[in-house]
């Protein structure tokens, strides 16, 4: 079945240093993956998506790759501010390999911590 | 713009009451879907609608949950007869086609007593 990995440990790092999280996964290979930001007792919010014939895309101080040999994606967060606190998901659509699409599995997120 | 909006925000039952969940999607948006993280556990897909159609619910317990999107109103998520084991946040997300970015509301948090 298919599989999704997120650094099962939280990131505690410094402000203004580059926060990296790392999703991987396994048995299929999407056409997209997307980020999301959860921040306690909130719903998830939306921040990145990229297909599978792009390797890179930013967005502000946000950036993602995306390497399907690897089967990972890496997502970056630059200049890092206590703001950005929060949980990230990665999320990938599985339902587009037997329907039009829709159904989404999540990692289990990864908590980051950005102290002053 | 209004975003995903859901109500109530929290919900108490007591143990083989019923409780209904509802979900507005934003607007233009015809996709809606059903998310449920139970604590400690991350988001688990649930059921996917389009107006007045299932689409897919291969992630909904085989009993005492239904859901619907109407023609007209709020997509519903109903759980008859709940457990203890239903406590959890229940998320609603939509889109306006498929495949596309989905955009959640800020949940049902259901506790059951």
């Amino acid at each position: 079945s298919q599989k999704i990995e997120q650094n099962s440990e939280a990131l505690n790092i410094q402000e203004g240093k580059t926060a990296t999280l790392t999703c991987n996964y396994t048995n299929y290979s999407p056409a997209y993956l997307q980020w999301y930001r959860q921040d306690p007792g909130r719903g998830p919010v939306f921040l990145l998506l990229i297909r599978e014939n792009e390797k890179e895309k930013r967005k502000e101080r946000l950036k993602v790759t995306f390497d399907t040999t690897l089967k990972q994606s890496l997502f970056h967060i630059t200049a890092s501010q206590p703001a950005d606190s929060a949980t990230y998901l990665c999320a990938l659509d599985v339902g587009i390999f037997y329907n039009q699409g829709g159904k989404l599995i999540f990692g289990q997120g990864t908590e980051l911590s950005v102290k002053p | 713009n209004a975003g995903v909006m859901q109500n109530p925000r929290h919900l108490v039952r007591r143990r083989g009451q019923e409780a209904r969940l509802r979900c507005s999607p934003m607007k233009g948006h015809s996709h809606v879907y059903w998310y449920r993280q139970l604590p400690e556990e991350g988001l688990k897909f649930m059921v996917y609608l389009q107006k007045e159609n299932i689409i897919d619910e291969s992630g909904m317990p085989k009993e005492r949950f239904s859901a619907e999107f109407p023609k007209e109103g709020p997509s519903i998520l109903r759980i008859q007869q709940v457990v203890r084991g239903d406590s959890a946040a229940y998320f609603c997300a939509s889109s306006s086609r498929v495949p596309d970015t989905q955009y959640f509301g800020p949940g049902t948090r259901l506790t059951v007593l």
